[in-house]
């Protein structure tokens, strides 16, 4: 079956930093890929997506290209600020294969200082 | 459009009695997803509904969970008896079928508490 696995957190950055949060799946055919974003206290909200293998997800300076060879749709962001802590799930939806319900993985917290 | 509405936005209940929590989906959307989300198992799809029908419920925990889609714009998910273990933030979400995009929208949640 579909799954989607994640680094653990808490990934903790200074404001300014780097950031990356690494994610791979196991899925049959041809998946879309998501990564969406959860703030304290709220659903979910879609960040970006992909749905091609080499198609570039970005929205708000983050970005995840989606790569099929790896199995991969790693998120990064060039300079991360304090709004951008949250909690960043990975999912990926097999249209293709008739499984349209989304596979998430366990969720990443970002902590960013000040 | 107002998003996916879920209600209410927090619960509490005792052990034993009956829950019942609510969703609207967007307008136009013909999928429907329950999903519930612990600390300890994550994001776990419960059931979802194309077109109102139930097509996958495999994610139920229980017989003691049931979800019905009765029109278009409203489900229900009902829990009965609750147990404390069924403590959760349950998460409503839509979408709608344009070919590869499968974005679901998600509603902000119903925070359950069974004491």
């Amino acid at each position: 079956g579909n799954s989607v696995t994640q680094m653990e957190g808490p990934v903790t950055l200074s404001e300014e930093a780097f950031l990356t949060i690494n994610c791979t799946y196991t899925a049959t055919g041809y998946p879309s890929l998501f990564w969406y974003v959860q703030y304290p206290g709220e659903g979910l909200q879609l960040l970006l997506k992909a749905t091609k293998a080499d198609d570039k997800g970005s929205n708000k300076g983050f970005e995840a290209t989606y790569r099929k060879e790896t199995t991969s749709f790693h998120l990064e962001k060039g300079s991360v600020q304090v709004s951008d802590s949250a909690v960043y799930f990975c999912a990926l939806s097999g249209w293709d294969t008739g499984r349209r319900a989304l596979t998430f993985g366990s969720g990443t917290r970002l902590q960013v200082q000040p | 459009d107002a998003g996916v509405i879920q209600s209410p936005r927090h619960e509490v209940t005792e052990m034993g009695q009956e829950v019942t929590l609510r969703c609207k989906p967007i307008s136009g959307h013909d999928y429907l997803f329950w999903y519930r989300q612990t600390m300890m198992r994550g994001l776990e799809l419960l059931i979802y509904f194309n077109n109102n029908v139930p097509i996958d419920d495999s994610g139920m925990p229980e017989d003691r969970f049931s979800a019905k889609m009765p029109n278009a714009s409203f489900s229900t998910l009902k829990i009965q008896p609750s147990e404390p273990r069924d403590s959760a933030v349950y998460f409503c979400a839509s979408s709608l079928t344009q070919g590869t995009n499968t974005e679901a929208f998600f509603g902000q949640g119903t925070r359950l508490t069974v004491v």
